[in-house]
């Protein structure tokens, strides 16, 4: 089973800096299969990013994905203060299905 | 407008029972692949189980034999039928839709709140 790890757990930054969240993967992972979530308190979550590096339908452009292999990155180039939220990582592996979340990067107000 | 609403969360002892429903808008649940995802108080996410369009159904390990996930495509609804109910599955249960062709999620309900305790 492939586990996912994000760095760091809280991530503290002001509004208009840039923002670089990690997802490892403890085995190779198909880029077409990570995607990245954001989810404010008593919401569901988002999809913000997919295949690792396409946005979802209205997600704003200063959100991006990268990376491969075992190493993704989602980057938030100018933060706006409704990006504070936390940020999921997801993987997707078959025979038989299953979808592995990272444990979450807290993005919070500086 | 593409919509999910969850219902039939609530308190319930260990080991018993509970259905929860995931009354579908906008799109046809039986011709999408369609998820159960949850989140225990103050975790992180954790997916439980899946349909496909073809009737097949897969679960995560913590919850085989004991969950069980089905449809009524007269209603456009889905539902996860849970059973021997234990502390460690309170959370929040999610339903959502996976994305045409690709191993994510694009829609999402709001979620309904499982408690199990005595």
């Amino acid at each position: 089973e492939i586990v996912l790890t994000q760095s760091p757990g809280t991530l503290s930054l002001s509004p208009g800096e840039r923002a670089t969240l990690s997802c490892r993967a403890s085995q190779s992972v198909s880029s077409s299969y990570l995607a990245w979530y954001q989810q404010k308190p008593g919401q569901a979550p988002r999809l913000l990013i997919y295949g690792a590096s396409s946005r979802a339908t209205g997600i704003p452009g200063r959100f991006s994905g990268s990376g491969s292999g075992t190493d993704f990155t989602l980057t938030i180039s100018r933060l706006e203060p409704e990006d504070f939220a936390v940020y999921y990582c997801q993987q997707y592996g078959s025979s038989p299905p299953v979808y592995t979340f990272g444990q979450g990067t807290k993005l919070e107000i500086k | 407008e593409v919509q999910l609403l969850e219902s039939g969360g609530g308190l319930v002892q260990p080991g018993g029972s509970l259905r929860l429903s995931c009354a579908a808008s906008g799109f046809t649940v039986s011709s999408n692949y369609m998820s159960w995802v949850r989140q225990a108080p103050g975790k992180g996410l954790e997916w439980v189980s899946i349909i496909h369009s073809g009737g097949n159904t897969y679960y995560a390990d913590s919850v085989k034999g004991r969950f069980t996930i089905s449809r009524d495509n007269s209603k456009n609804t889905l539902y996860l039928q849970m059973s021997s109910l234990r502390a460690e599955d309170t959370a929040v249960y999610y339903c959502a839709r996976e994305a045409e062709h690709r191993p994510n999620f694009d829609s999402w309900g709001q979620g309904t709140l499982v408690t199990v305790s005595s």
